[in-house]
């Protein structure tokens, strides 16, 4: 499998406070994705990267930024966390056209 | 836009029975492939079968085989002889067959429960 990490993995931040999640992977992909993985709701896209400086919006993208100034780095980044944005985020990548690869997610809580 | 449905929030089944969970989508596109995730609770997302829409024969993976109904946009899963280690959440997802970019797109999800 592609290698491909997140971090953190777990993160409590307090609102209003901005956070920076990322993702890495390892084999030099071109596509990226952060989901968003809420109960009731399944996996949402929140962001996605075609390539480098290359990036576009989702279905749930608002209060969310993203960056990718490298094939191996996708940056998350909530500017002003809200309770609302408490949830566990995925990163993936498109190795072929089947399936995606996920990173571990992150569980980030804002309080 | 494509939408996936799982109809069935909860599911419980005995060891070593069988069970079926359900999945329907809805898209215009004729080209496409579905999927079943499986996401135990170390919240590792695993792909646990995948259909192209142009085969009609149903896709198999050991005791996991799916229902692909492609007129009724139907995508059920079945896993056979059912173990403790099935117990997790799955997920139905679709995605359009083309650039490697196509986006999947995720059912609500259907957690399963196996009983000793």
């Amino acid at each position: 499998d592609a290698g491909i990490t997140q971090s953190p993995r777990h993160k409590v931040t307090e609102t209003g406070t901005p956070v920076t999640l990322r993702c890495h992977q390892t084999e030099n992909h071109r596509y990226m994705y952060w989901y968003r993985q809420d109960p009731g709701h399944g996996l949402r896209l929140i962001h996605y990267s075609y390539g480098v400086k290359d990036t576009d919006k989702g279905e749930v993208s608002d209060g969310y930024s993203v960056s990718r100034s490298k094939t191996e780095d996708f940056l998350l980044t909530l500017e002003s966390a809200t309770s609302s944005q408490t949830s566990v985020y995925f990163c993936a990548i498109s190795p072929n056209n089947y399936g995606y690869t996920f990173g571990s997610g992150t569980r980030l809580t804002v309080v | 836009a494509q939408t996936v449905t799982q109809s069935q929030p909860e599911m419980s089944v005995q060891e070593a029975e069988t069970v079926t969970l359900s999945c329907t989508y809805d898209t215009s596109e004729s080209d496409y492939y579905l999927f079943w995730y499986k996401q135990p609770p170390s919240r590792q997302m695993i792909l646990v079968i995948r259909q192209e829409a142009y085969k009609q024969q149903n896709a198999t993976e050991n005791r996991f085989s799916v229902n692909f109904q492609k007129a009724a946009k139907s995508f059920s899963l079945k896993i056979s002889d059912s173990q403790l280690g099935d117990a997790a959440m799955y997920f139905c997802a679709y995605r359009r067959r083309g650039e490697y970019g196509n986006k999947l797109v995720f059912g609500a999800g259907t957690i399963l429960r196996v009983k000793s």
